[in-house]
């Protein structure tokens, strides 16, 4: 079965650092591109950043320069290390997995709230 | 950037009835159109697929149409437990974007 169970999040204040962990079972992440999409309170879904099986990484532009997706194969985890967060990164974070490399997302873990706030 | 824009914002519908969502790209996204449900306080969950696609596991009350700008999903016959928000992603063309979502209520 598949399952993906992100922890790490908290309360933060603004300039502030926080390392998100997304462990997952039931399938092999670095054969993945794995993903992790933000959910701002109230709001809808906005992709954050993907980590492909190949490792090229990207990310949103509202994130660039300042988070860093990578994973630990030998842990099969995937992580977000996210530094001079602001209170617009406040968000629950989904790690999500797309099998196919198309930005389809077929399993999402249950999600890690992040609170950005002084 | 592809925008996705779903109607109505909000949907109140009766136990038994039909809902139908509305999703329109703002430019053509072919048949690479997905919706995912949302129930408060858990994970997205991939429904439909390929625009009309059920994903493992997804009730055949659920059926997705159209293709190009502009597309629907039907819930035929709702469920307590289809209670939910109601996202439409285009992955189309990198990142993939999303609508901003419909929430189907109980009338």
């Amino acid at each position: 079965e598949v399952q993906l169970v992100e922890s790490g999040g908290g309360l933060v204040q603004p300039g502030g650092s926080l390392r998100l962990s997304c462990a997952a079972s039931g399938f092999t992440v670095s054969s993945n591109f794995m993903n992790w999409v933000r959910q701002a309170p109230g709001k809808g879904l906005e992709w954050v950043s993907v980590l492909y099986s190949d490792g090229s990484t990207y990310y949103a532009d509202s994130v660039k320069g300042r988070f860093t997706i990578s994973r630990d194969n030998s842990k099969n985890t995937l992580f977000l290390q996210m530094n001079s967060l602001r209170a617009e990164d406040t968000a629950v974070y989904y790690c999500a997995r797309d099998s196919g490399g198309t930005c389809l997302y077929d399993y999402w873990g249950q999600g890690t709230l992040v609170t950005v706030s002084s | 950037e592809i925008v996705m824009t779903q109607s109505p914002a909000t949907l109140s519908v009766s136990p038994g009835e039909r809902a139908t969502l509305s999703c329109r790209a703002s430019q053509s996204v072919r048949s690479n159109l997905a919706w995912y449900q949302q129930k408060p306080g858990q994970a997205p969950r991939l429904l439909i697929y390929g625009a009309s696609t059920r994903a493992t596991g997804i009730p055949a009350r659920f059926s997705g149409s159209g293709s190009g700008t502009e597309f629907t999903l039907t819930i035929s016959s709702l469920q307590s437990e289809d209670f939910a928000v109601y996202y439409c992603q285009q992955y189309n063309n990198w990142p993939g974007t999303f609508g901003q979502g419909t929430k189907v209520e109980i009338k």
